[in-house]
């Protein structure tokens, strides 16, 4: 299977502690993305990477909130001190590299925080 | 404020029959619209797209309709099929630090009647 794999697929944790989710990318896709998607809503724009570069991230993203690409590959996106209101589905995407392309949305990794 | 709006979270349909899906935007400077399946427990699926140089795009079963003037697209499905059951989201594009994300709308859940 050559699509976008999250890991983990749930994660449940308990209020304060660090959580670790990585996504690997399609691998020939050069732009890497991280959503977020609470009950009832669409998915919203975390952050993006060209390659290694994180180039825009949204304000959703606290100062608890860090992503890397560090070899331009596979992501991880890390939560410190989690909060009850970070419980949601994480949701990793990628694309090819031109314009307006389609980006292409791993199954997400559903966080809960007790 | 949301930008992408799909006023309907549920419709029901009997299998062969059309299903309407319906968007709403507000950013007259969208110009690449999306649509994608959603089935549970997965990542959201590329299904069609438009461009704002277009009226409609035509996929098989799947046709969406845009109406700049309204702000308006449509997703028509038909014949309905069963398997067609799942959340469908409308996505508008939005530039951001040479590339796009996605802004989402809060989806419609499909369910078609056997």
């Amino acid at each position: 299977d050559t699509g976008v794999s999250q890991n983990p697929r749930h994660k449940i944790t308990k209020r304060g502690q660090n959580v670790t989710f990585r996504c690997d990318p399609i691998s020939e896709h050069n732009r890497l993305y991280w959503y977020r998607q609470t009950l009832g809503q669409g998915p919203e724009f975390l952050t993006y990477f060209q390659n290694e570069a994180q180039l825009e991230k949204s304000r959703l993203l606290s100062d608890r909130f860090s992503a890397e690409r560090p070899k331009g590959s596979f992501s991880t996106l890390e939560i410190q001190r989690t909060e009850q209101g970070d419980s949601a589905m994480y949701l990793c995407a990628s694309s090819l590299g031109s314009a307006g392309d389609t980006q292409y949305f791993g199954p997400g990794t559903r966080l809960t925080v007790l | 404020d949301q930008q992408v709006k799909q006023n309907s979270p549920s419709l029901s349909v009997q299998e062969g029959r059309i299903s309407i899906l319906n968007c709403d935007y507000t950013n007259s400077m969208f110009d690449y619209f999306l649509w994608y399946k959603k089935y549970p427990a997965e990542g959201p699926t590329f299904l069609i797209s438009i461009s704002s140089i277009k009226d409609k795009n035509e996929d098989g079963r799947f046709t969406v309709f845009l109406n700049k003037s309204a702000k308006h697209l449509s997703l028509h499905i038909v014949p309905s099929q069963p398997g067609d059951s799942a959340v469908y989201f409308c996505a508008a594009l939005e530039p951001t630090s040479g590339t796009y994300k996605y802004i989402f709308g809060t989806g419609t859940r499909l369910k078609v009647l056997a």
